[in-house]
C-alpha cells in the first residue's frame, strides 16, 4: 500500500472548517483513500473514503486532487468533540490483503 | 446503527496467565479482524478471519495468539501466556465483504502485571 504523510498536529477554532491534508504521492490507480479518526484511545471511527471523485457524507467531505497524489478531509463546522487523531490510509483494491496500515495521523485540537 | 461490541472493557491479568478477549461483530459482516495499540504507539494489525479460517496475520500474531468464532455471533482473541509487552488496547473490527470498510469496536484495555 502507498505510504501517506500527514502533519503531526493542527489546531482549529470551534465552528470553523477543519482542513486536514494528506499526501499520498505514490498512490496507484486501484488504491482507495480512507479516513478514520480516534478519539482518546477509543476504537478508530470510520469517516469517509474515495477513489477518484470527491465524496461527502454527514460527517465530512473528502477532496482528492486530480492526480490523486494528495487529499484533504474537511470537517465543515468543527466542534470540540471533533478533537481526535485523524488517520489517512490508502488501501489497494485487489487480492493483496485486507489489513489497514495506520500511520501516526494528525492530532486535531479544536479550540473554543 | 449496528456496532461492534467488545468485552471486557478492561482486563488486568498476571504475566503467564491466559486471557480471552471477546467481540461481537456487526451481524451481517463476514470478515473479522483484531488490531492492537500499545500506549502511545500506532494501531497495528494482528489478524483477519473469514469463513472460520485465518486469512492474514502479522508478525506480531505468533503462536501465543489464537482466534476463534465459537458460535454465530462471538469472535475471540486468546493470548495463551501473557507477557508484560502484551499490555495494550485490543480492537476488534468487522467488514461486510473483502476490502470493504472496516468498523471498529471500542476496544479492550489489557494490562499485564
Amino acid at each position: 500500500d502507498a505510504k501517506t504523510t500527514q502533519p503531526p498536529s493542527m489546531d482549529c477554532a470551534e465552528g470553523r472548517a477543519a482542513n486536514l491534508p494528506c499526501n499520498h504521492s505514490t498512490i496507484s490507480g486501484n488504491e482507495y483513500v480512507y479516513w478514520y479518526r480516534q478519539i482518546h484511545s477509543q476504537g478508530p471511527q470510520y469517516i469517509i473514503h474515495g477513489l477518484k471523485n470527491n465524496e461527502t457524507n454527514e460527517m465530512a467531505s473528502l477532496i482528492i486532487t486530480e492526480d490523486r497524489k494528495s487529499s484533504t478531509l474537511i470537517l465543515p463546522h468543527a466542534t470540540l468533540r471533533d478533537t481526535a487523531v485523524y488517520y489517512c490510509i490508502v488501501r489497494v483494491d485487489n487480492n493483496a490483503g485486507n489489513m489497514l496500515t495506520f500511520g501516526g495521523g494528525t492530532r486535531l485540537m479544536v479550540k473554543p | 446503527e449496528p456496532e461492534v461490541t467488545q468485552t471486557p472493557s478492561h482486563q488486568v491479568t498476571q504475566m503467564g496467565q491466559e486471557v480471552i478477549l471477546r467481540c461481537v461483530p456487526i451481524s451481517n459482516h463476514l470478515y473479522f479482524y483484531w488490531y492492537r495499540q500499545i500506549l502511545g504507539q500506532k494501531v497495528e494489525f494482528l489478524v483477519s478471519f473469514y469463513n472460520n479460517e485465518i486469512s492474514e496475520k502479522s508478525e506480531i500474531f505468533d503462536d501465543q495468539f489464537s482466534v476463534e468464532r465459537p458460535d454465530g455471533s462471538n469472535f475471540t482473541l486468546k493470548i495463551r501466556s501473557t507477557k508484560l509487552e502484551d499490555s495494550a488496547m485490543y480492537f476488534c473490527a468487522s467488514s461486510a465483504e473483502y476490502q470493504e470498510t472496516q468498523y471498529f469496536g471500542p476496544g479492550t484495555r489489557l494490562l499485564v502485571l
